[in-house]
């Protein structure tokens, strides 16, 4: 069975600042993790995913992720904020490709200009 | 990439009726799900639903309460038939396409 803890259900940092979004899994088998964007009102959108290859994974609008196994992780980050970066934040889990996801309870990131 | 669309957007439905969405793909896809999004809240898978196949659903929904057609490779529709405010949820409609899921923009249902 898979199961996400998001730590931190709201997020706020300052505009250019560093964000940072933590991601904790649980996995029976070896895992496919995926972090997605949603804007009010709008469906989700896939920033990036680990699917086994390289660790640290580049995805859209400058996100980047780490994978690690001995900590169990795949937190979210982006060196610098843009007011266009809040959103609700949810991390997923799978352990059947991108089947069968199980997500987390998400994070709104809020920017303060 | 898929481009995937739902009727409707939103809906205001009374009490004990029931309501059908739809979910239309650009592609011809195998697999696609339904989730369901409680206020506030984060995404639920409710059902797999696979062309030429019964859906397979997630322990707490039923096909009774959750109705699910694929009658070919690009659409597929959800009722969430005998409807209450418990109901009141937004529901998305994704596809599998190689190792990610695409979601559509939602069906924004209010029950009263």
């Amino acid at each position: 069975a898979q199961s996400v803890t998001q730590l931190g259900s709201h997020v706020s940092v300052s505009e250019g600042a560093l964000v940072l979004l933590r991601c904790n899994y649980s996995s029976s088998v070896p895992p496919y993790l995926f972090w997605y964007v949603q804007y009010p009102n709008q469906g989700l959108q896939l920033l990036l995913k680990y699917t086994s290859a390289a660790t640290l994974v580049k995805g859209i609008n400058g996100f980047e992720a780490e994978f690690k196994k001995s900590e169990t992780s795949f937190h979210l980050t982006k060196p610098s904020a843009h007011m266009s970066d809040a959103a609700e934040y949810f991390c997923a889990v799978s352990g059947q490709g991108a089947q069968k996801l199980v997500f987390g309870q998400g994070t709104r990131l809020t920017i303060n200009p | 990439s898929a481009v995937i669309s739902q009727k409707p957007s939103r809906d205001i439905c009374q009490r004990g009726t029931s309501l059908t969405i739809q979910c239309q793909v650009d592609s011809q896809v195998t697999m696609m799900f339904w989730y369901r999004q409680q206020p506030g809240q984060s995404l639920t898978l409710i059902a797999t639903a696979n062309q030429g196949s019964e859906a397979t659903y997630e322990s707490g929904f039923v096909i009774d309460k959750f109705p699910i057609s694929r009658p070919n490779l690009t659409f597929s529709t959800l009722t969430v038939s005998n409807m209450s405010p418990e109901d009141s949820s937004i529901y998305l409609c994704s596809v599998d396409f190689g190792y990610e899921q695409y979601f559509g923009p939602g069906t924004r249902l209010t029950v009263t």
